[in-house]
């Protein structure tokens, strides 16, 4: 199985910063890679997919990079609606595999 | 309007069986697959299998073979998770999610439903 790692479990950050999220797979993943966002008591809601393919109605602020082994969720500028958890998810090969996810904290 | 819909929050012992729903609406529910997702408290997610509602084609991951069985009802637009025998272990949050077409990620997700298992 292909696996997937966020380091920092937890990143602070304060309202109006550019935070960027790492997630690093255990082999190439080509561009298969998505992103989900959760926060506290509700489901993941999809970001992105394909590395950097916004979902319908997300805001510009998110973007995505990175190819192969190596990926970044970025947000150019925080806001208070964007603290919350944040998952990649390779589907590049079976079984398709999260990342143990990133927590954007107030800082 | 696309919307995954599932079943309450239940509580059972250690031994006892379960099944847990996920209702989709607004979209042909037998043109993606559902999938199933583990969430143990204060963790990440889990892919357990998935199943098309067309043809019931099911995969599991192997850590959830033969642990748990997928299933739905087409006629009714629901997908099904069941236990036969459910161990403390199985407390988590489950979601039900839909496969983008062509794709394999989820672009819809369920509410999630609480399992805790306690004696």
């Amino acid at each position: 199985d292909i696996q997937m790692t966020q380091s920092p479990s937890t990143l602070s950050a304060s309202v109006g910063d550019r935070v960027s999220i790492p997630c690093r797979a255990s082999q190439s993943v080509s561009t298969w890679l998505a992103w989900y966002q959760q926060k506290p008591g509700k489901a993941p809601k999809l970001l992105m997919y394909e590395v950097s393919i916004l979902e319908s109605g997300v805001p510009s602020r998110f973007s995505g990079s990175g190819s192969g082994t190596d990926f970044t969720l970025t947000i150019s500028s925080l806001q208070p609606d964007d603290f919350a958890t944040y998952y990649c998810q390779q589907y590049n090969s079976y079984p398709w595999t999260f990342g143990q996810g990133t927590k954007v904290e107030i800082k | 309007e696309v919307q995954l819909v599932q079943s309450g929050a239940e509580v059972r012992k250690p031994g006892e069986s379960l099944k847990i729903s996920c209702k989709g609406s607004g979209y042909t529910f037998t043109n993606h697959w559902i999938g199933w997702v583990r969430q143990m408290p204060g963790k990440g997610l889990e892919w357990m299998g998935i199943i098309h509602p067309a043809d019931s084609d099911t995969r599991y991951t192997p850590p959830f073979q033969g642990q748990v069985t997928i299933s739905v009802d087409k006629s009714n637009n629901i997908a099904y998770l069941q236990w036969n025998s459910l161990k403390a272990s199985d407390s988590a949050m489950y979601y039900c999610a839909r496969r983008r077409d062509a794709y394999n990620f989820f672009d819809y997700w369920g509410q999630g439903t609480l399992v805790t298992v306690s004696s």
